[in-house]
């Protein structure tokens, strides 16, 4: 079946300006997770959600990123004032339910000019 | 902040032999995972293991957990080139129910090159 995708796949942008990145799930997981990966890193986790709630947004930076889940399955994680220092590939995964095998997609490139 | 801390920082061997790469971590966990990543991209996961046990098998791919270390290793036998690539390991911890957490905390990775 499908894996986990994310639209799009590179997005550049100016300093200050807002940006949606999307995360479509396998079909029927319950559980999803964004982490971030700046260069020569490994990913950190930002936030993850159980069904349509945010379970843990404890990796979050700061209150100028959110994210939403609201029909439990596609979910978009919405950065505000985009910094320079935000630049960095954010990934996006889902599993069947929370603690189980994590499938990643293939992230988004996102740049801040 | 990263959890995990992984050695080497860097590894190059020759096709057909074994890559050793070492994870250790900070606080007590449900499982220890690793994960292969090409080019930066996405993840592919390799193997978990669970604290309550010592080594695992896959294939070609060896995991062993020390928990009284807080430290696990991977080995790749007889490598190929087509094992180059990052390698993280990632831990998840126990939650209030006793089970696995799901928020994954990695480590900043192997880069292993397999040179033909």
């Amino acid at each position: 079946g499908a894996g986990v995708s994310q639209t799009p796949s590179n997005k550049v942008t100016e300093k200050g300006k807002y940006v949606e990145l999307r995360c479509d799930p396998i079909s029927g997981h319950t559980a999803l997770y964004w982490y971030r990966q700046s260069l020569g890193q490994g990913p950190e986790f930002l936030i993850y959600f159980q069904g349509t709630g945010a379970a843990d947004d404890s990796g979050l930076p700061n209150d100028r990123f959110f994210a939403v889940r609201p029909e439990g399955s596609v979910s978009t994680l919405k950065i505000q004032r985009t910094e320079r220092g935000d630049s960095a590939v954010y990934l996006c995964a889902s599993s069947s339910t929370s603690g189980s095998q994590q499938y990643f997609g293939p992230g988004t490139r996102l740049t801040v000019t | 902040s990263q959890q995990g801390e992984e050695d080497p920082q860097a590894l190059s061997i020759q096709e057909g032999e074994n890559a050793t790469m070492n994870c250790s971590y900070k606080t007590s966990i449900n499982n220890l995972q690793w994960y292969r990543q090409n080019s930066g991209r996405g993840l592919v996961h390799l193997i978990l293991i669970r604290s309550n046990e010592r080594e695992k098998h896959s294939g070609r791919l060896r995991v062993t957990l020390d928990t009284s270390k807080k430290s696990s290793s991977l080995l790749i036998t007889a490598s190929r080139a087509a094992d180059t690539a990052s390698y993280f390991c990632a831990t998840a911890m126990t939650n209030a129910g006793g089970t696995s957490y799901g928020k994954l905390t990695f480590g900043q990775g192997t880069i292993l090159t397999v040179h033909p």
